[in-house]
C-alpha cells in the first residue's frame, strides 16, 4: 500500500521562486489537507479539501494555493517563496471529514528558502 | 478559541521507566481527542483516540483518559522502550464538516538503554 505519497522529500528554493509540492493518495479518501511543521509551533493547517473541486483555507493560508481536480491529488503551490516558508510540509488524508476520522500522513517535504 | 497545550520537552527517560506527557485543551463543545506519534524521519501516525468524556484510548501499551472535568488527556505508559523514542502530539478535533485537527506543539521523548 502506497498510502499518502509526497514529492519531493527535500527542496531548496531561492526567494521569489515558485514551486509545487505534490501529494497523492491511493485510498480513495475524500478529505485531504496540508500542514506545516515548525520548531516549537507544532503543526498548523494551511489548506484543506473535503472533496474534488472543493478547497478551503486553514490557519496559515497566505502565500499558498491549492486545487483539487481529482480525488487522488492535492498539490500545494508556493507562488513566490519567502524565507518564512522554510518548514517541513505534511500532506494528510482521511476517508471522510469528521470528528473521529483518523488522518493518514505522508512522510513530509523539507523545504528551505534562501 | 480552541487550543491544545502539552508539556514542554524534551523528556529523557531510562528504559522501563514510567512515562507521563501532560496535555490540556480548551474547546467549545465536546471535541474528540487524539495522540499522534512521529518517529524520526516519518510522518505522524495515530497512536490512540477518545471521543467522549471518560473514554480511555489505548494502543501499544500507551493509555490516555478523556477527563472533561480537568480538560485533560494525559498520555501514560508503564514501561517505555528505546523504540518509543519519538515526538508525541496531542490534538483535538473541534468538529464541523471539515474535521480539522488542532495540534499541540509536540513533546520529544528520548529513551536511553
Amino acid at each position: 500500500n502506497a498510502g499518502v505519497t509526497q514529492t519531493p522529500k527535500f527542496q531548496v528554493l531561492k526567494t521569489g521562486q515558485s514551486m509545487t509540492l505534490q501529494c497523492a493518495q491511493d485510498m480513495n479518501h475524500e478529505y485531504m489537507s496540508w500542514y506545516r511543521q515548525d520548531p516549537g509551533m507544532g503543526l498548523r493547517l494551511i489548506h484543506y479539501s473535503v472533496g474534488a473541486g472543493i478547497t478551503d483555507q486553514g490557519e496559515v493560508p497566505n502565500g499558498y494555493n491549492v486545487s483539487r481536480s481529482t480525488t487522488e491529488d492535492f498539490p500545494l503551490r508556493l507562488l513566490s517563496a519567502a524565507p518564512s516558508q522554510t518548514s517541513v510540509y505534511f500532506c494528510a488524508s482521511s476517508y471522510a471529514p469528521g470528528v473521529n476520522e483518523k488522518l493518514f500522513f505522508g512522510s513530509g517535504t523539507q523545504l528551505s528558502v534562501l | 478559541g480552541n487550543s491544545v497545550t502539552q508539556m514542554e520537552g524534551p523528556v529523557t527517560l531510562s528504559e522501563e521507566a514510567f512515562l507521563t506527557i501532560n496535555c490540556t485543551y480548551t474547546a467549545t463543545g465536546y471535541p474528540s481527542l487524539f495522540w499522534y506519534v512521529q518517529y524520526p524521519g516519518e510522518g505522524l501516525q495515530l497512536l490512540l483516540k477518545a471521543t467522549k468524556a471518560d473514554d480511555k484510548g489505548s494502543n501499544k501499551g500507551f493509555e490516555a483518559t478523556y477527563r472533561k472535568e480537568t480538560t485533560s488527556f494525559h498520555l501514560e505508559k508503564g514501561s517505555v522502550q528505546v523504540s518509543d523514542s519519538a515526538v508525541y502530539f496531542c490534538a483535538l478535533n473541534y468538529g464541523g464538516s471539515q474535521g480539522n485537527l488542532i495540534f499541540g506543539k509536540g513533546t520529544k521523548l528520548s529513551v536511553k538503554p
